[in-house]
């Protein structure tokens, strides 16, 4: 079974900083989903990682598949940033759905 | 708008009941997976279908099912409610059938059991 850690639970940061969370994970896995979801429960796909990085916006993520361990960046953070992270790995070609860490609270204050 | 339609938004009902939640999938989307999101569990992933066909199983209790209709719809049956099937459940559709691809997911059904 995989586990997934994410790190921190909960981060609180000013408007403008660099915020990085980290995702770690148990065994190999053929791919790493960052989720976001806001309150009110809506969940958004931010990205899909099997390898290397990918960039969208603000928003970078990186995986590093030796070590299990990825990690999403959001430059220049706004308030509208505030939301929950959630990173999920998949395993095999749709052997089974995907294993969710427990999440990161963000808050983005002004 | 991810295209994803999950009804009802919201259910309340009492211990002992059965509900079934649906899920409309994205246009061309052929993949429909069901997750459950509980304040102490977290997301878990419970079932996948395939174009109709179940593909995947996680933790999916004994007293829930669930199928994909040849519209591709897909519905998840909750039966002898407990107060610990309260949660957030959520389908997401995907076009293939691998957890490889970009998840689309719904706004999610709100089940309180009173």
């Amino acid at each position: 079974k995989n586990e997934v850690e994410q790190s921190p639970q909960n981060l609180t940061a000013q408007e403008g900083e660099f915020i990085t969370i980290n995702c770690s994970y148990s065994v190999g896995i053929s791919a790493l989903h960052w989720l976001q979801q806001h309150p009110g429960g809506g969940i958004v796909s931010l990205f899909m990682l099997s390898s290397g990085k990918k960039k969208h916006g603000r928003l970078i993520a990186t995986i590093n598949i030796q070590e299990k361990h990825s990690s999403l960046h959001i430059t220049a953070s706004h308030p509208r940033d505030s939301a929950v992270y959630i990173c999920a790995v998949g395993v095999g070609g749709g052997a089974d759905g995907l294993t969710f860490g427990k999440g990161t609270h963000l808050i983005i204050q002004p | 708008d991810s295209g994803v339609t999950q009804t009802p938004k919201h259910l309340i009902t009492a211990t002992g009941q059965r509900v079934t939640l649906r899920c409309s999938p994205r246009s061309g989307d052929l993949s429909v997976y069901w997750y459950q999101q509980s304040l102490d569990q977290g997301l878990q992933f419970l079932i996948q279908y395939y174009n109709g066909e179940e593909r995947a199983k996680g933790n999916i209790l004994e007293r829930f099912s669930a199928q994909q209709f040849p519209d591709l719809h897909s519905e998840l049956n909750l039966s002898s409610l407990e107060l610990g099937d309260s949660a957030l459940y959520f389908c997401a559709s995907t076009l293939g059938v691998a957890n490889t691809g970009e998840l689309f997911f719904g706004e999610g059904s709100r089940l309180t059991v009173l």
